[in-house]
């Protein structure tokens, strides 16, 4: 079946600094593979997506690469804001399970001033 | 579009009492998922319809827990007796199929 597997947190940075979330996965298929992105007391917002092998999403300065032959959609960004605190879960999708997604465990990152 | 909502909010019950959690999905997605987030469990998907439909309820933890779709634009999640455990936060989320799923500010549900 599918799975995903990212790093484990709290990350905690300071302003500035470069943010990298480790995400693997195991999946049957050609699955698309997603950033998602939890505000405190909020839902899940859809960061970025890939479709595809060597696709890559980006948006508000975070990219991540559809890497098939070592199975990873790592999450970077080269300058975070405090504004960047939040939960962050890799998930992907296939049509082999139905397109249901399949999450991380979430990875907590805490960014001070 | 106004995206998936979910209501009430936050919802605050007594032991025993049953409760009903809504969604109306985004209009034109043809399915639609239930999640629920806890501290030690993280996110688990309960049940999901398509085209109206449930297709899969193995994550549904008990038979005190129902879910209906009657028709493409609303979704309830019941939970009949409640107990302090189903304490969370629950989120509906609906997508069209190989595309992104879109979530719900999500019910925070207090059972004591």
């Amino acid at each position: 079946g599918n799975s995903v597997t990212q790093m484990e947190g709290p990350v905690t940075l300071s302003e500035e600094a470069f943010l990298t979330i480790n995400c693997t996965y195991t999946a049957t298929g050609y699955p698309s593979l997603f950033w998602y992105v939890q505000y405190p007391g909020e839902g899940l917002q859809l960061l970025l997506k890939a479709t595809k092998a060597d696709d890559k999403g980006s948006n508000k300065g975070f990219e991540a690469t559809y890497r098939k032959e070592t199975t990873s959609f790592h999450l970077e960004k080269g300058s975070v804001q405090v504004s960047d605190s939040a939960v962050y879960f890799c998930a992907l999708s296939s049509r082999s399970n139905d397109y249901k997604l399949s999450f991380g465990a979430g990875t907590t990152v805490t960014v001070r001033a | 579009d106004a995206g998936v909502i979910q209501s009430p909010r936050h919802e605050v019950t007594e032991m025993g009492q049953e409760v009903t959690l809504r969604c109306k999905p985004i209009s034109g997605h043809d399915y639609l998922f239930w999640y629920r987030q806890t501290m030690m469990r993280g996110l688990e998907l309960l049940i999901y319809f398509n085209n109206n439909v449930p297709i899969d309820d193995s994550g549904m933890p008990e038979d005190r827990f129902s879910a209906k779709m009657p028709n493409a634009s609303f979704s309830t999640l019941k939970i009949q007796p409640s107990e302090p455990r189903d304490s969370a936060v629950y989120f509906c989320a609906s997508s069209r199929s190989n595309t992104e799923a879109f979530f719900g500010q999500g019910t925070r549900l207090t059972v004591v």
